[in-house]
């Protein structure tokens, strides 16, 4: 079983709709949770992190359900910008400050 | 934040030779990241470089394949040994992770294995 497990997607969404990614971990000692963006061609990008008690970020929300070790991104009023690939990130193991990646969910918003 | 550069950014290799990537930060770093991004694939990482003492290798990844050198705080090298197409990626050198997660990456090294 991966550590990190993601639905590859594409999703293909018009412009303004909302569109919710999921994320599974397999690690219940992970402690610390993200998301990533990652454009074609580019380098990944932190975009939120995601904490217990859920959060926001303008269009993005995320939240944590540790009991079922699941993590998801809402994103609201979706733009043509916001087209890329979301990566879901894990730190697994305390002291251990490298991250897991999952393999990433491509959005592909269309006008 | 970091700035991270990596050469080659992208190179063209024949089958059974080496290829050596350079990364250097703008600042001191304990950590240094190698990651892997074969096509179509998210990352994986392939060892972290520690200053001081040998690298930490991932399952799968060898010190014969990567050896990685790590000279001084800002620097790290990883080169990939005798190489097959099956070695074909992006190769990314990144910095930070931890508790709050933002790691910073180099622009990768595309390797083609021909």
């Amino acid at each position: 079983r991966k550590e990190v497990e993601q639905d590859p997607g594409p999703f293909n969404v018009p412009e303004g709709a909302t569109v919710a990614f999921n994320c599974t971990y397999s690690n219940s000692a992970s402690q610390s949770f993200f998301w990533y963006r990652q454009d074609c061609r580019k380098e990944p990008k932190l975009l939120m992190s995601v904490y217990s008690s859920g959060n926001e970020d303008g269009r993005f929300t995320a939240q944590l359900n540790r009991a079922s070790q699941y993590i998801s991104l809402l994103i609201r009023d979706s733009k043509l910008s916001d087209s890329a690939t979301y990566l879901c990130v894990v730190n697994g193991i305390t002291g251990r400050r490298a991250l897991t990646f999952g393999s990433g969910t491509r959005l592909q918003v269309q006008p | 934040s970091a700035v991270i550069s990596q050469k080659p950014s992208r190179d063209i290799c024949q089958r059974g030779t080496s290829l050596t990537i350079q990364c250097q930060v703008d600042s001191q770093v304990t950590m240094m990241f190698w990651y892997r991004q074969q096509p179509g694939q998210s990352l994986t990482l392939i060892a972290t470089a520690n200053q001081g003492s040998e690298a930490t290798y991932e399952s799968g990844f060898v010190i014969d394949k990567f050896p990685i050198s790590r000279p001084n705080l800002t620097f790290s090298t990883l080169t990939v040994s005798n190489m097959s197409p099956e070695d074909s990626s992006i190769y990314l050198c990144s910095v930070g992770g931890g508790q709050t997660g933002e790691l910073f990456f180099g622009e990768g090294s595309r390797l083609t294995v021909l």
